[in-house]
């Protein structure tokens, strides 16, 4: 079947640090990837995409790169800013049906 | 830029009572999805339509739960009677359609507080 799984939160941290929000798959076929941003009481927004194994999603200075041999597209930021708390969702979209599969969402704090 | 709109944002109802939500996916989207988001959860598929044709209702309680898309634009999804445990965010969303790589525009969603 398919499904995500993502880490869990929540995530504390502080202004300019490192993120990483961890991402596996399981997935009949070739998905394609996202990862959406969810602001408090707000819908989910598109953060950025991967449609094939190696292609790097890019956004706002996020990152993630769809990894086939490992089934994983982790969610990457180089300098988190207090703006950046929100929840994330790891996503795949099944290349027949057109359907998508959410991961339960990791909520990150970014304290100034 | 194109939004997908979706009425009302706030739903506070009774149990026992009907509630209807409305949703207007971005013009020329033929795949519209419902989704229920449980506060600290990821959304959940309730329907998908392609077009006017329902395509997975797996996920929807259908004794409670209805669900239209009569001309294949906007929907609206219906639950009669409330209860308790319904309250949640519901999103609707819409994507372009079969085609690899085509990600989903979401709604605000609306809130619905079931007392």
């Amino acid at each position: 079947g398919n499904s995500v799984t993502q880490m869990e939160g929540p995530v504390t941290l502080s202004e300019e640090a490192f993120l990483t929000i961890n991402c596996t798959y399981t997935a009949t076929g070739y998905p394609s990837l996202f990862w959406y941003v969810q602001y408090p009481g707000e819908g989910l927004q598109l953060l950025l995409k991967a449609t094939k194994a190696d292609d790097k999603g890019s956004n706002k200075g996020f990152e993630a790169t769809y990894r086939k041999e490992t089934t994983s597209f982790h969610l990457e930021k180089g300098s988190v800013q207090v703006s950046d708390s929100a929840v994330y969702f790891c996503a795949l979209r099944t290349n027949t049906g057109n359907q998508f599969y959410f991961g339960t969402g990791t909520s990150l704090t970014v304290i100034p | 830029e194109a939004e997908v709109a979706q009425s009302p944002r706030y739903k506070i109802t009774e149990k026992s009572q009907a509630v209807a939500f409305w949703c207007d996916p971005i013009s020329g989207h033929a795949t519209l999805y419902w989704y229920r988001q449980i506060l600290g959860q990821g959304p959940e598929l309730l329907v998908q339509f392609q077009d006017e044709s329902v395509v997975d209702d797996s996920q929807l309680p259908k004794d409670r739960f209805s669900a239209e898309r009569l001309k294949g634009v906007d929907s609206t999804l219906k639950i009669q009677p409330a209860e308790l445990g319904d309250s949640a965010m519901y999103l609707c969303a819409s994507s372009l359609g079969r085609g690899h790589g085509n990600e989903q525009f979401f709604g605000p969603g609306t809130r619905l507080t079931v007392l």
